[in-house]
């Protein structure tokens, strides 16, 4: 089955600061690639997804790339803010299977 | 988001108890699935289910049994054969079929050992 390894578990940035947090996938069918945050005792909300005909995908100060060929994801925050520190986790799915497969997470601080 | 009931927020059990999670949808998705998050540690998958009446195993199942009579409900028991039940529990759900979909979470139960 699909295994998806996160690195690093954590990571602090001063504010203003970029973040990059990467995640490698040992399953080559996987084409769904999504980023939860999820913020100290609430639930995981998605910020940010992937497919695997697209190389990258931006919104705002987030952005995602996949490398197929290498089977790695990575999420980029750009100008962190002290509202960023959370734990995000990746993940990785693929077609006609519903087994959706998490990283371990990074708790991500942005001290101000 | 709002469309995914968990109660209660926090569960005690007793040695040799079982207890039940409960799970309510009302965003008519197909897939359910429920999580273990065990503290600085990521999401692993206990159970899923495709469609109503249909489950499938994951990675940790020992120790916990779920049922799909209603597409709406995927309630999660903890029976006493899980011997460290202590962890945050977390509900999910799918629109359609096929990993395509992001999943949308509950707010997850809290439970912990008397």
């Amino acid at each position: 089955g699909e295994n998806v390894e996160q690195h690093p578990s954590t990571l602090s940035v001063q504010e203003g600061d970029s973040a990059v947090i990467k995640c490698t996938y040992s399953d080559s069918a996987s084409n769904y690639f999504p980023w939860y945050k999820q913020e100290l005792g609430k639930r995981p909300q998605l910020i940010i997804d992937i497919r695997s005909n697209v190389g990258e995908k931006k919104d705002q100060r987030i952005a995602v790339t996949l490398n197929k060929t290498a089977k790695h994801f990575s999420l980029h925050i750009t100008e962190t803010q002290p509202e960023d520190s959370a734990v995000y986790f990746c993940a990785a799915s693929w077609y006609n299977n519903n087994d959706m497969r998490f990283g371990a997470g990074t708790r991500l601080t942005v001290k101000p | 988001d709002g469309g995914i009931t968990q109660s209660p927020k926090y569960l005690f059990r007793k040695e040799g108890q079982n207890v039940t999670l409960s799970c309510e949808q009302n965003l008519n998705h197909d897939a359910m699935y429920w999580y273990r998050q065990d503290p600085g540690q990521g999401l692993r998958l206990i159970y899923y289910s495709q469609i109503v009446n249909d489950f499938q195993k994951g990675d940790i199942a020992e120790g916990y049994s779920v049922s799909r009579e209603k597409k709406e409900s995927f309630p999660l028991t903890v029976t006493s054969a899980q011997k460290n039940p202590t962890a945050f529990y977390l509900c999910a759900s799918t629109a359609g079929q096929g990993g395509r979909a992001p999943q949308h979470f509950g707010d997850g139960t809290r439970l912990s050992i008397l």
